[in-house]
């Protein structure tokens, strides 16, 4: 089965320092990797997706099947960015089905 | 506000109680989602519809949980016989297919249990 690891529970980084949030995935097939974000008491929305391969809001993901990875980065975080983020993964031929990882908190500090 | 409407947010209940959630997803998506999130966990998949037809459904929903979508529009979540384990924020969301097929969730619903 499928399976999205994000080590980090909580990730704390200065306003203006480079940020790298982890995302391992476990899957035989060609999965579709997606990032989610949360801010605060607003819902779920979708970051951005590897197929797309764009930069939004400065953060960039690039899918490593080799390490079957998909970190997401952004070089100069800002304290807008403080969020709940979650990596997801969707099956090749699926109906979207989406597997969650558990998510990671970044907070960014002034 | 547009987007997935979901309702009520907010819902506690006695254990063993029915409880019924409600989700209106975005005019014209005929594809719609529930999913399960607990306390430091990410959303877990429960089922899915296109238009009317429940096409896939998660091991985690057991017979207690009945997800309907009679007329490819509005969808209900039903839990019978509550149990603690059930308390969870239940989030729906939607998807039109083709082009991006983005997927929006709603604000959920969060179900407590006592």
């Amino acid at each position: 089965a499928q399976r999205v690891t994000q080590p980090e529970k909580l990730l704390s980084v200065f306003k203006g320092a480079p940020v790298e949030l982890k995302c391992n995935y476990s899957y035989s097939g060609s999965p579709e990797l997606f990032w989610y974000v949360q801010y605060s008491r607003q819902r779920l929305q979708l970051l951005l997706r590897h197929i797309s391969r764009e930069s939004i809001k400065g953060f960039t993901a690039d899918l490593n099947k080799g390490e079957t990875s998909f970190h997401l980065k952004k070089p100069f975080a800002q304290e807008e960015d403080s969020a709940m983020y979650y990596c997801a993964l969707s099956l090749s031929g699926s109906a979207r089905q989406l597997t969650f990882g558990s998510g990671t908190q970044l907070t960014v500090l002034p | 506000d547009t987007g997935v409407s979901q309702n009520p947010r907010h819902k506690i209940t006695k254990r063993g109680q029915n409880v019924t959630f409600r989700c209106d997803p975005i005019s014209e998506h005929n594809r719609l989602y529930w999913y399960r999130q607990t306390l430091g966990q990410g959303p877990e998949f429960l089922t899915y519809f296109q238009n009317e037809a429940q096409l896939e459904k998660s091991r985690l929903l057991s017979d207690r949980f009945s997800a309907e979508r009679p007329k490819g529009s509005f969808s209900t979540l039903e839990i019978q016989r509550t149990e603690q384990g059930d308390s969870a924020m239940y989030l729906c969301a939607s998807s039109f297919p083709g082009g991006r097929n983005t997927i929006y969730f709603g604000e959920g619903s969060w179900l407590t249990v006592v």
